[in-house]
């Protein structure tokens, strides 16, 4: 079956510090990933997506991805945390369809 | 330019009623989806329309809900009768075109809570 997996579901960082959100995948082929952000009341945004080509992909707001083939993860990272970027974060996978596939998404929680 | 648009933003009604939710996507795309999203979980695909056709309609509770995109452009999801299940947020978004290589853009979504 295919599936999104994000182990946590809050991570909590300083802010200034370094943060990373997980995701792993199963799918069968060639995935393309995905991460959104939803701030409180608000639809999803598209953060950064890789299709193929250069494993780093570099997203909005400072925020990118590192895709790992052997690992089957996609783990979205930021070198510095504002409080801002607080919000919850879905990984996606598409099957190499229109479909999306999400995880049960991670709370990013920035301290001051 | 203007964003996907949703209404109503919430909706609160009893079990049994019947409830509907209107979406109007980004001018000019032809890939129109609906979500739903329960408290905890992520977004599941319910519907996705290219133009006024359905192409996956697979996770679509078809003895409750239905949908329709008669004209290409605005979309109606409807729940008839609701069940206490259903309360969740509904998510309409739209793309280019189909296929992962278009970037989806989301709506609000209508918080929809069934008592």
């Amino acid at each position: 079956a295919q599936s999104v997996a994000q182990p946590e579901d809050q991570v909590n960082v300083a802010e200034g510090n370094p943060l990373t959100v997980k995701c792993t995948y199963s799918v069968s082929g060639n995935p393309y990933l995905f991460w959104y952000v939803q701030y409180p009341n608000r639809g999803l945004q598209f953060l950064l997506k890789y299709i193929t080509g250069d494993n780093l992909v570099k997203g909005s707001y400072g925020f990118e991805a590192e895709f790992n083939k052997s690992q089957t993860s996609f783990h979205l990272k930021k070198p510095s945390a504002l409080v801002s970027d607080s919000a919850l974060y879905f990984c996606a996978v598409s099957p190499n369809t229109d479909k999306l596939i999400f995880g049960t998404g991670t709370r990013l929680q920035v301290f001051p | 330019e203007a964003g996907v648009a949703q209404s109503p933003r919430y909706k609160i009604i009893e079990k049994r009623q019947s409830v509907a939710f209107w979406c109007n996507p980004i001018s000019g795309h032809a890939t129109l989806y609906w979500y739903q999203q329960i408290l905890g979980q992520g977004p599941k695909l319910l519907i996705q329309f290219q133009n006024n056709g359905v192409v996956d309609d697979s996770q679509l509770p078809k003895d409750r809900f239905s949908a329709e995109r008669l004209k290409g452009v605005d979309s109606t999801l409807k729940i008839q009768p609701a069940k206490l299940e259903d309360s969740a947020v509904y998510l309409c978004a739209s793309s280019l075109a189909g296929g992962p290589i278009y970037e989806q853009y989301f709506g609000p979504g209508t918080r929809l809570t069934v008592t």
